[in-house]
């Protein structure tokens, strides 16, 4: 979706090194998503993200929100070949968990 | 864990063939969705429903209907299926937190469609 754009398209990292993924929206989010898919599988759900400055982890995967509510970057550290997919982020731009979904981010890791 | 279902992982209909595709989750969610899936365009909502017996028209509805008889099954119907109806199909469902607002959807594996 245009209403969402994320950055990169597609990356291809050398396994052990760090990564970022940037969502950016023109509207204030009142909610914002990220998913991590297989080809041809379904999204698994990573984290959640409501209030502005909002960060949360888990295990080497970090998501953040900034304070304006409008842009969102996902950061792993310490790359691993598991965590090649690809990325989504979704965002509620209205309420009622109608979601909009960024066109993904394809990450490559290369052992 | 939440689990959402769909009834097919591939399937192949011809033109013109009226198509089912079921969704089943176990959490009691209030909330189901309808996406499908294209290259290059994204995750586009179909249709979805906050009840039983409810529903509301997302982003593109054309030439799609769906059912919600049943509070955990949410079924999307392809009328008269044409070959741009090919596409990977994905379900998701969703909740509300305490105070109203929403949660995460969780997905079903989704259903390859192909319309020949």
């Amino acid at each position: 979706s245009q209403e969402l754009e994320q950055s990169p398209q597609s990356l291809i990292v050398q396994e052990g090194k760090n990564l970022t993924i940037n969502c950016t929206s023109s509207k204030t989010l009142y909610g914002l998503y990220w998913y991590k898919q297989k080809y041809g599988e379904g999204l698994i759900f990573l984290m959640m993200l409501q209030k502005g400055g909002e960060e949360k982890s888990h295990e080497k995967i970090t998501a953040k929100l900034d304070e304006k509510k409008q842009q969102s970057s996902l950061h792993i550290t310490a790359s691993q070949p598991s965590h090649a997919g690809i990325y989504l982020c979704g965002a509620d731009m209205e309420y009622g968990n109608k979601l909009v979904f960024g066109a993904g981010t394809i990450l490559r890791v290369k052992s | 864990d939440v689990k959402v279902t769909q009834s097919s992982r591939y399937l192949v209909k011809r033109t013109g063939e009226k198509v089912f595709l079921e969704c089943v989750q176990d959490m009691d969610h209030e909330n189901m969705f309808w996406y499908r899936q294209d290259p290059g365009l994204g995750l586009r909502l179909i249709y979805f429903s906050y009840d039983v017996k409810m529903k509301e028209k997302g982003d593109i509805p054309e030439g799609y209907s769906v059912s919600r008889e049943k509070k955990e099954r949410f079924s999307l119907i392809l009328e008269s299926a044409s070959t741009n109806q090919t596409s990977m199909y994905l379900c998701a469902s969703s909740s509300w937190d305490l105070a109203g607002g929403p949660k995460e959807q969780y997905f079903g594996p989704g259903t390859r469609l192909t319309v020949t």
